[in-house]
C-alpha cells in the first residue's frame, strides 16, 4: 500500500453532472499533485499544492476545479466535464525539502488512480 | 528548462533475457532522477532513484540504473526479465521543485 487513496476508483458521469474525486495522503506530506493520463498520452501534470497553497496549474480548464483544505487531503471537482475528459486521475504526494532558496522534490507516492468516463 | 527522452515507446524481451529501457535527460542543475512503473489499472510505483550519491543505483525487483552526467543518461536495467515486469515504465527528472515525466516505455515480455 503506497499510503495514498483515491476515492472513487471508478466513476461514470454525464456531460451535465458535478462530482468530486478524492485523494488522501497517509505519509505526512507537505504536497500534493493531480494528474491526468489518457490512453496513449503523457502523464499531463494538472495541479499542485504545496504546504496547502496551490503552486502551479498547467493551463486546466475551469470544469476542473482543485480544493486542498489541509495538507492531507485533496480533491478535484468536476463540473460539465466533455467526453474527451475521460481518462485516468492520479493523485500523488511528496515531501517538498527546502534549501538554499529553492525546493527539492523527492519521491512522488502515487494513489491507485480513478477511472473517469464521461458519456 | 529540463527535459526527459525516453528513447523506446516500446520494447519486447523474452523472458530470462535482459532488459535495456534508455532515458536521456537536459537539465541546468543537479537534478534528481527517478524511474517509476505502472501496472495495468494502477498507479505509479517507484523503482529507484538518483539523487546525487552512487551513481550505479539500486531498485526494487532485481532492477538498477546508472547516472551517467557525460552521457546524460539514466538507463534502467535488469538481467533476467520476469513476466511480471511487464508494464509501463516512466523516467522521471526532477529539479527546483518541478518534476518532468517521460512519454514511457511499455515494456512486454514474452514467455
Amino acid at each position: 500500500e503506497t499510503g495514498v487513496t483515491q476515492t472513487p476508483r471508478h466513476l461514470v458521469m454525464g456531460m451535465t453532472n458535478k462530482k468530486s474525486l478524492k485523494c488522501e495522503q497517509h505519509l505526512g506530506h507537505n504536497a500534493m499533485y493531480w494528474y491526468k493520463q489518457s490512453a496513449k498520452k503523457p502523464l499531463e501534470l494538472m495541479f499542485v499544492y504545496n504546504f496547502k497553497e496551490q503552486t502551479e496549474n498547467n493551463s486546466v480548464p475551469s470544469r476542473f476545479s482543485p480544493e486542498c483544505p489541509n495538507s492531507s487531503h485533496l480533491f478535484l471537482h468536476l463540473h460539465t466535464l466533455q467526453p474527451e475528459d475521460s481518462a485516468l486521475y492520479l493523485c500523488a504526494s511528496s515531501q517538498e525539502v527546502l534549501a538554499g532558496g529553492s525546493s527539492r522534490t523527492d519521491t512522488q507516492y502515487f494513489g491507485p488512480g480513478t477511472r473517469l468516463t464521461v458519456l | 528548462a529540463q527535459s526527459v527522452t525516453q528513447l523506446d515507446s516500446h520494447v519486447s524481451v523474452s523472458e530470462g533475457t535482459p532488459v535495456l529501457l534508455r532515458c536521456n535527460y537536459s537539465s541546468s542543475y543537479s537534478p534528481s532522477l527517478f524511474w517509476y512503473v505502472q501496472h495495468p489499472n494502477k498507479g505509479l510505483q517507484l523503482l529507484l532513484k538518483y539523487t546525487s550519491a552512487a551513481t550505479l543505483v539500486k531498485g526494487i525487483n532485481g532492477f538498477e540504473a546508472e547516472f551517467k552526467k557525460s552521457e546524460t543518461s539514466f538507463h534502467l536495467t535488469k538481467p533476467s526479465a520476469h513476466m511480471s515486469d511487464a508494464a509501463e515504465y516512466f523516467c522521471v527528472v526532477s529539479d527546483r521543485g518541478k518534476s518532468t515525466f517521460g512519454d514511457g516505455t511499455t515494456l512486454t515480455v514474452k514467455p
